[in-house]
């Protein structure tokens, strides 16, 4: 089966502009999350989507970032306008969705890194 | 606050060796899974262990889990040269639709020289 792919790799803006990331989840896995690794520091969960809807979104740093997940396919998340401290690279993951407390492992794309400058 | 914290944070070892890594965490969890990340790549599971067990074993990997202690440890028996990565230990909290919220630490990098 495909693995959840992410697009692009590499993304270098400038501050001030806007960069759009991409997620293609595994086919059927309903859950999809974002994560996020700054420079040095832990991998952050940013938010959930169980299909198209938003579950939790308490990791989103402020209302720079917008995520979206129309038809509960592929998912992107916005920055706009970025920052400096908006570089590092934002993994994807999806999972099966199980509705318990079972949680089905998540597997993760390659990630975007961005780079502000 | 970080939840996951490894130990240690880089590690040389030579191929044949075993490698032991161990994380903390703070609050009650579930369920705590362990993750490696070769560079430039994206996470790959490699084992889930529940709050309700002590031990459990896949392939080359053993990981324990102490609750009274809030660690856990991650043992890779026979090292091998492919097995230099990063590695994450992660703690989950139920979402209220379902999912998993992982909590990961910043990692021990392994390094498995010939």
């Amino acid at each position: 089966e495909a693995g959840v792919t992410q697009f692009p790799s590499h993304s270098v803006i400038e501050k001030g502009q806007t960069v759009t990331l991409r997620c293609d989840p595994i086919s059927g896995h309903d859950n999809l999350y974002w994560y996020r690794r700054v420079m040095g520091k832990e991998i952050k969960f940013l938010l959930h989507f169980v299909k198209e809807s938003k579950q939790d979104e308490s990791g989103m740093p402020n209302n720079r970032f917008l995520a979206e997940r129309t038809g509960g396919t592929y998912s992107t998340l916005k920055v706009q306008p970025a920052e400096l401290e908006d570089s590092g690279v934002y993994f994807c993951a999806s999972s099966l969705w199980t509705g318990g407390r079972d949680n089905s492992p998540l597997h993760f794309g390659n990630g975007t890194r961005l780079t502000v400058t | 606050s970080q939840q996951g914290e490894e130990d240690p944070q880089a590690l040389s070892i030579q191929e044949g060796e075993n490698a032991t890594m161990n994380c903390s965490y703070k609050t009650s969890i579930n369920n705590l899974q362990w993750y490696r990340q070769n560079s430039g790549r994206g996470l790959v599971h490699l084992i889930l262990i529940r709050s309700n067990e002590r031990e459990k074993h896949s392939g080359r990997l053993r990981v324990t889990l102490d609750t009274s202690k809030k660690s856990s440890s991650l043992l890779i028996t026979a090292s091998r040269a492919a097995d230099t990565a990063s590695y994450f230990c992660a703690t989950d909290a139920i979402l209220t639709g379902g999912g998993n919220k992982l909590t990961f630490g910043t990692g021990t990098q392994l390094k498995v020289e010939l």
